[in-house]
């Protein structure tokens, strides 16, 4: 089965610092990644996606992929306590209708 | 921009009922999903479709079935609720292909007593 593997956390960051979230992923032909941020109650939002291997920036976010290791990352510069979320992790491993997710991480950014 | 509606947010019923949750997409999506989601567990895929009358199995589809007559409307049916189906609900829809995002409805709180 196609797994996508991330840090339960909690992650606990001050304000002010940079937030590392990792995933890996098991299905090597995977192509198209994303991260979505979940508040608490609330349903999952894209932040940002990555198809190609490197960095990818927008804003305070950087995605960064290596598919090499079969990993990609979200950096978050400047972290503010707004960040604080689930971010989920999801792949298209090759199948044209759908995503598969991680658990996700919990990030808490602390003023 | 994107829209994905579901008919409640909120939602108790007791036990043995039959309970339909309504999930309405705006932008002509070919695929929707079911997934449920519960702390620990992530998101679990029940159901999707990936097109009008045609649906697929996903991790947890037992205890539910789904129905999609048309291509801008997906539900999905408890037909005997039980206690271990309380949860959050959530619908999404996507694009056909690789490179397509995927859109979440707000989600329905549904608890079974």
């Amino acid at each position: 089965q196609k797994e996508v593997e991330q840090n339960s956390g909690p992650l606990s960051v001050p304000e002010g610092a940079i937030a590392s979230l990792n995933c890996t992923y098991s299905d090597r032909g995977s192509q198209s990644f994303f991260w979505y941020r979940q508040y608490s109650g609330k349903s999952p939002e894209l932040i940002m996606f990555i198809y190609s291997n490197g960095d990818k920036e927008d804003g305070r976010f950087t995605a960064q992929l290596n598919k090499a290791s079969q990993y990609v990352s979200l950096l978050i510069r400047d972290s503010q306590p707004s960040d604080s979320a689930t971010y989920l992790c999801a792949v298209n491993s090759g199948s044209n209708y759908k995503l598969t997710f991680g658990k996700g991480t919990l990030l808490t950014v602390n003023p | 921009d994107v829209k994905v509606t579901q008919s409640s947010r909120y939602l108790v019923k007791r036990t043995g009922e039959k309970v339909f949750l309504e999930c309405v997409q705006d932008m002509d999506h070919e695929n929707m999903f079911w997934y449920r989601q519960d702390p620990g567990l992530g998101l679990r895929l029940i159901y999707f479709s990936y097109d009008v009358k045609m649906k697929e199995k996903g991790d947890i589809p037992e205890g539910y079935s789904v129905s999609r007559e048309k291509k801008e409307r997906f539900s999905l049916i408890l037909e005997s609720a039980s206690t271990n189906q309380t949860s959050m609900y959530l619908c999404a829809s996507r694009l056909s292909g690789l490179a397509y995002e995927q859109y979440f409805g707000p989600g329905t709180r549904l608890t079974v007593t």
